[in-house]
């Protein structure tokens, strides 16, 4: 069946940088981009930007432009997200989705995130 | 960036309750509005896309509807398995903002 499915849980110091996979199967993943979300302990969720199924587009959302990296491999249907210069409060869960619909690099008709990964929990703590 | 504010932040209901949930951009968005479920400790599902559009598998208790700047998610009788937390997100233009969430608690 179509899923994301993401790597395990991290604990980090404040400095430090922590890369997550999210592994798709089940679909072509070279047709659909890839969003990032996090949540803090007990709040909402937090787009955090998105690659296009092409990697010709990236767009990160503006508290964390310099400090996160999308990328995707296509030969093994991977994505991954690297966060730099952690912070105490880059403690979440951070989970992957497929990004669904007619999408420029700032826009999507019928726009969906339609499978998401299960989670990944960083935790950053000295 | 555009705002997505969701009312009520949360909502106590009865099983067999008519619900509404409404979220208003800060400008408009066209019909570029997806809704979701998040339940503890499972993935975040997918409900409604373009507005008012239902994804394949979800109950047709769910409905959607709005455009321009305001939204709203219905649940037509509540079921059991319903008590979530609810969020817009809207893909008009990046940032694809979420609203803060809408927590459906039992009565």
């Amino acid at each position: 069946q179509v899923q994301l499915v993401q790597s395990g849980a991290e604990v980090k110091k404040p400095g430090a940088s922590v890369k997550v996979s999210c592994k798709a199967s089940g679909y072509t993943f070279s047709s659909y981009g890839i969003s990032w979300v996090r949540q803090a302990p007990g709040q909402g969720l937090e787009w955090m930007g998105w690659i296009s199924a092409d990697k010709a587009n990236t767009n990160y959302a503006q508290n964390l432009q310099g400090r996160v990296t999308m990328t995707t491999d296509t030969s093994t249907s991977t994505a991954y997200m690297e966060l730099r210069s952690l912070r105490s409060d880059d403690t979440a869960v951070y989970y992957c989705a497929r990004v669904r619909g007619y999408c420029s690099s700032t826009s999507c008709h019928r726009g969906a995130f339609d499978i998401w990964g299960q989670g990944t929990m960083v935790t950053v703590s000295s | 960036a555009i705002q997505l504010t969701q009312s009520p932040s949360s909502l106590s209901a009865s099983v067999g309750d008519r619900v509404t949930i409404t979220c208003r951009a800060s400008q408009g968005i066209s019909s570029a509005l997806a809704w979701y479920q998040q339940k503890p400790g499972k993935a975040v599902k997918l409900l409604i896309y373009d507005a008012s559009s239902l994804e394949s598998g979800v109950p047709s208790r769910f409905s959607g509807s709005g455009s321009g700047t305001d939204f709203t998610l219905t649940i037509s009788s509540l079921q059991p398995e319903d008590f979530a937390t609810y969020y817009c997100q809207q893909f008009n233009s990046c940032p694809f903002t979420f609203g803060q969430g809408t927590r459906l608690e039992i009565k």
